[in-house]
């Protein structure tokens, strides 16, 4: 069956540390890979993509991505966090030729000052 | 970017009753949008696909005659629930796709039924 594991479902850090949040899927054939982030009170953005190329990708506000397909792993990093990255993030996948998202069950990240 | 709205925000109703929610496009054109329902701590889960002027199309599970769907436009979209119960009580979001397949999400709408 198709589904996205998100095993960090929150996360607490001081401002400045690093932050890795794992997503890991199960999907046959090739896949697109998102992660969205869900400020407070606020509606759902993507922060980046891959459909395909480089595995390294890079998002807004400094986050970035490591798609490794030999884990099924899609793994949201960002080296220093602030404490305006307070948010809910949720790693999906769609299927090459599809744009229904699966999404994980999503990661709280607290991040105090 | 892209903006998607919903209405209402959030809305209480008696069980029984029916209830309609928008999503709007407000500044592209969607041929295509998404229903989702969200569960305190859970996922997103999609419930269906509206296709602009045609049927929408259904996750398995979901009671098409109980949720019904209706995309008349390229920026609108509405989900009826009909009959509603208690166990409809949920979070429903809405997403609409841009010309660039790319999905804007909308604010999200409370439904709480009593």
């Amino acid at each position: 069956a198709q589904s996205v594991s998100q095993h960090n479902h929150h996360v607490i850090l001081s401002e400045a540390a690093s932050l890795e949040l794992g997503c890991n899927y199960s999907y046959g054939g090739t896949v697109n890979l998102f992660w969205y982030v869900q400020y407070p009170g606020q509606h759902l953005q993507l922060l980046l993509k891959y459909f395909s190329g480089d595995p390294l990708v890079k998002g807004i506000k400094g986050f970035e991505a490591e798609f490794i397909k030999s884990k099924f792993s899609f793994n949201l990093r960002k080296p220093s966090v602030q404490w305006s990255d307070t948010a809910e993030y949720f790693c999906a996948v769609t299927g090459y030729n599809t744009d229904k998202l699966i999404f994980g069950t999503g990661t709280r990240l607290q991040v105090f000052p | 970017g892209a903006v998607v709205s919903q209405h209402p925000s959030w809305v209480i109703c008696k069980s029984g009753t029916s209830v309609k929610i928008e999503c709007r496009s407000l500044d592209f054109q969607a041929t295509t949008m998404f229903w989702y329902r969200q569960f305190p701590k859970q996922s997103l889960m999609l419930m269906a696909t509206s296709n602009e002027g045609s049927k929408a199309t259904y996750e398995q599970g979901v009671e098409k005659d109980k949720f019904l769907i209706n995309h008349a436009s390229l920026t609108l979209s509405t989900l009826t629930v009909t009959s509603a119960h208690p166990e409809d009580s949920s979070f429903y979001i809405c997403s609409a796709r841009d010309s660039g397949n790319e999905q804007y999400f909308g604010p999200g709408t409370r439904l709480t039924v009593t």
